[in-house]
């Protein structure tokens, strides 16, 4: 089966760059993906990596390391906004398959 | 851009009752999704849809649940007779084919079982 470990929650000041961590237990390995979801609004497709490195999306980066089974997601220039629960998710297998989440990170952007 | 619809935003039942969870998925996309998410907790997988039937679903999706694509649009979600425990929120999802390809979810239905 899946798991993900992430912290329950990370508090950052407005402006500051924020790393919310995941680890992963699974039993093939086919990508990791971040969404974003706003307190009773739909989860939001962020950013997805198969590969090891880092990925850039504007203020957002994404970092997988498949030896450690670990990734982050990076959020610069904290925005108030930015204010959600963060959640890791991995397919369990190849193609179009649904997807095992972590149970998210909420993060509290302050003034 | 394209999003997918849900419908209702809200739906409150009383226990026992049949309910109908509607959603359009985007429509150039051919996987469909159903997720839930009870309060504070994290997005559980339900079932998924290919092809005109169900590709895989969880232990959550028994007896009670069924999924329909009635038409070239729509994709629903029904539980026959609801319990207290179903009350949550309900996303469907869809994704275009070829590999890597992200899930776009709906705003979701709030399910109220009383």
């Amino acid at each position: 089966g899946q798991s993900l470990e992430q912290p329950s929650e990370v508090t950052a000041v407005e402006g500051a760059i924020v790393q919310i961590n995941c680890t992963y237990q699974t039993s093939g390995f086919y990508g990791l993906s971040w969404y974003q979801q706003h307190d009773g609004g739909a989860p939001t497709f962020l950013s997805y990596n198969a590969l090891d490195g880092l990925e850039e999306t504007g203020r957002f980066s994404s970092f997988l390391s498949r030896s450690d089974s670990y990734g982050y997601l990076l959020l610069q220039e904290l925005q108030m906004k930015d204010s959600a629960s963060y959640f890791c998710a991995v397919p369990p297998n190849s193609g179009n398959t649904p997807l095992v989440f972590g149970k998210g990170t909420r993060l509290s952007v302050i003034a | 851009e394209p999003e997918v619809t849900q419908t209702p935003s809200h739906q409150v039942t009383q226990m026992g009752q049949e309910v109908i969870l509607r959603c359009v998925p985007i429509s150039n996309h051919l996987y469909f999704y159903w997720y839930r998410q009870i309060l504070g907790q994290k997005v559980e997988f339900l079932v998924s849809f290919y092809n005109n039937e169900i590709s895989e679903k969880s232990e959550i999706f028994d007896d009670q649940f069924s999924v329909e694509r009635p038409d070239g649009s729509n994709f629903t979600l029904k539980i026959r007779s609801t319990k207290l425990e179903d009350s949550a929120m309900y996303f469907c999802a869809s994704s275009g084919t070829g590999a890597n390809q992200p899930q776009h979810f709906g705003d979701g239905t709030r399910l109220s079982i009383l």
